[in-house]
């Protein structure tokens, strides 16, 4: 499979647990995006990595969340303190690092904060 | 600050109809433009990407268009399926980035009747 994975696709967990969400993206794709959509909006960007670099993140990242890419390969995307607000689908997306590619996006992982 | 807007929010229309999904986005100054497709509880699936410098772009009943300059772009779809069922989403790359962070409408809710 050459497309962008994200595991697990669902998640329940309860208010004020910690959650990690992976993405792995396109062998070849050096830049890899997170964004966030909650039920009827658009995804919202919040954090862009080119390599093992994170290199801008958006004002919606609060603390709580935390963002790596060991290696420039898979990312993770980790949220502290679960609270009701963060319940969202979390939708990665990677692309070529050749000017302004086209971004290919994973299955998302749907979280649900009981 | 760039705002993406999508109208309508919903349509629902009969096996066989022509449709125009459209997309206003406040900030003409943009790299690209890009239509996806997302079935309920999924991913996002590209349908179309715009340079800033084309007008259009087709891919089998799909057509986009875009106009820079008034900050526009319009989704015709021909023959419309059941199939089609799905929220349609348009997102934008502002100008003057470096990487590819998109700006996303809030979706038109397509639905096909047999």
């Amino acid at each position: 499979d050459t497309g962008v994975s994200q595991n697990p696709r669902h998640k329940i967990t309860k208010r004020g647990q910690n959650v990690t969400f992976r993405c792995d993206p396109i062998s070849e794709h050096n830049r890899l995006y997170w964004y966030r959509q909650t039920l009827g909006q658009g995804p919202e960007f919040l954090t862009y990595f080119q390599n093992e670099a994170q290199l801008e993140k958006s004002r919606l990242l609060s603390d709580r969340f935390s963002a790596e890419r060991p290696k420039g390969s898979f990312s993770t995307l980790e949220i502290q303190r679960t609270e009701q607000g963060d319940s969202a689908m979390y939708l990665c997306a990677s692309s070529l690092a050749l000017g302004i590619e086209e971004q290919y996006f994973g299955p998302g992982t749907r979280l649900t904060v009981t | 600050k760039q705002e993406v807007t999508q109208i309508p929010a919903a349509l629902s229309v009969p096996e066989g109809e022509n449709l125009v999904l459209n997309c206003s986005f406040t900030d003409s100054a943009i790299y690209n433009l890009q239509w996806f497709r997302q079935d309920p509880g999924k991913g996002l699936t590209s349908l179309l990407l715009i340079q800033s410098s084309q007008r259009e772009q087709t891919s089998g009943r799909l057509n986009a268009s875009l106009d820079k300059s008034s900050g526009r772009s319009t989704l015709y779809i021909a023959a419309s399926q059941p199939g089609d069922s799905a929220t349609y989403l348009c997102a934008v790359v502002s100008g003057g980035t470096s990487y590819g962070k998109l700006t996303f409408g809030q979706g038109t809710i397509l639905t096909v009747h047999p």
